[in-house]
């Protein structure tokens, strides 16, 4: 079946970067984007960008864009999302979740708690 | 890039219907889709397309689209329902997405 198992928590400083990984299994890499969301704390879903599985071109809203870089590897069948400049307001849980042009297809990642603090 | 509105909260009894709505300059140019997240879960499909139901989606969940308001309608609301629900469509690209602000179901 279909998994996405993403990379364990983070505790970052400000102004420090973190890198997500999100690796699956259960279906060919390439037939699927992924896109990146993320939840903050008592706030709703964020969509974040997302990149082809099969030419590793990406997209990202203005707020993201300088400070995300979304990869991805079809050897290891693994997407990653590096954040820079962290601030407490990227305290988060980021899922990963592919992506049909349309809309997020299930399953996604479990998510990975990212929590920026001094 | 769109925006799209939600109410924050909608309270219903059980067995009663519950319609949470999403508005938005998208609609109806761009179809609407619905995630449901509970608690400490990841978000999962729930309608797509302004009305398809994903296969084991129970039949109380429907979903229509008028002018520029989509809605995710339960019927017979049962308490396992009780979650955020978010839509969800395309931005100024397809691939874009945007998603409301999300809508939390109280199922009193």
């Amino acid at each position: 079946q279909v998994q996405l198992e993403q990379s364990g928590p983070e505790v970052k400083k400000p102004g420090a970067s973190v890198k997500v990984a999100c690796k699956t299994s259960g279906y060919v890499f390439t037939s699927h984007g992924f896109s990146w969301v993320r939840r903050a704390p008592g706030q709703g879903l964020e969509w974040m960008g997302w990149i082809s599985g099969y030419s590793g071109n990406t997209i990202s809203p203005q707020k993201f864009q300088g400070r995300v870089t979304l990869t991805s590897d079809s050897s290891t069948s693994t997407a990653y999302m590096e954040l820079r400049s962290l601030t407490s307001d990227d305290t988060a849980t980021y899922y990963c979740a592919r992506d049909n042009g349309q809309w997020l297809v299930d399953p996604w990642g479990q998510g990975t708690l990212v929590t920026v603090s001094s | 890039s769109y925006e799209l509105t939600q109410p924050p909260s909608v309270s219903v009894s059980p067995g009663q219907t519950a319609r949470i709505t999403c508005s938005g300059d998208a609609f109806p140019k761009e179809f609407s889709y619905w995630y449901q997240q509970k608690p400490d879960q990841a978000p999962i499909l729930v309608m797509y397309k302004d009305s398809v139901r994903p296969s084991g989606i129970p039949e109380r969940f429907s979903g229509s689209s008028s002018g520029t308001t989509a809605t995710l309608t339960i019927s017979g609301v049962q308490a396992e329902d009780e979650a955020d629900y978010y839509c969800q469509s395309a931005g100024t690209t397809t691939t874009f997405k945007v998603f409301g602000g999300g809508t939390k179901l109280t199922v009193l």
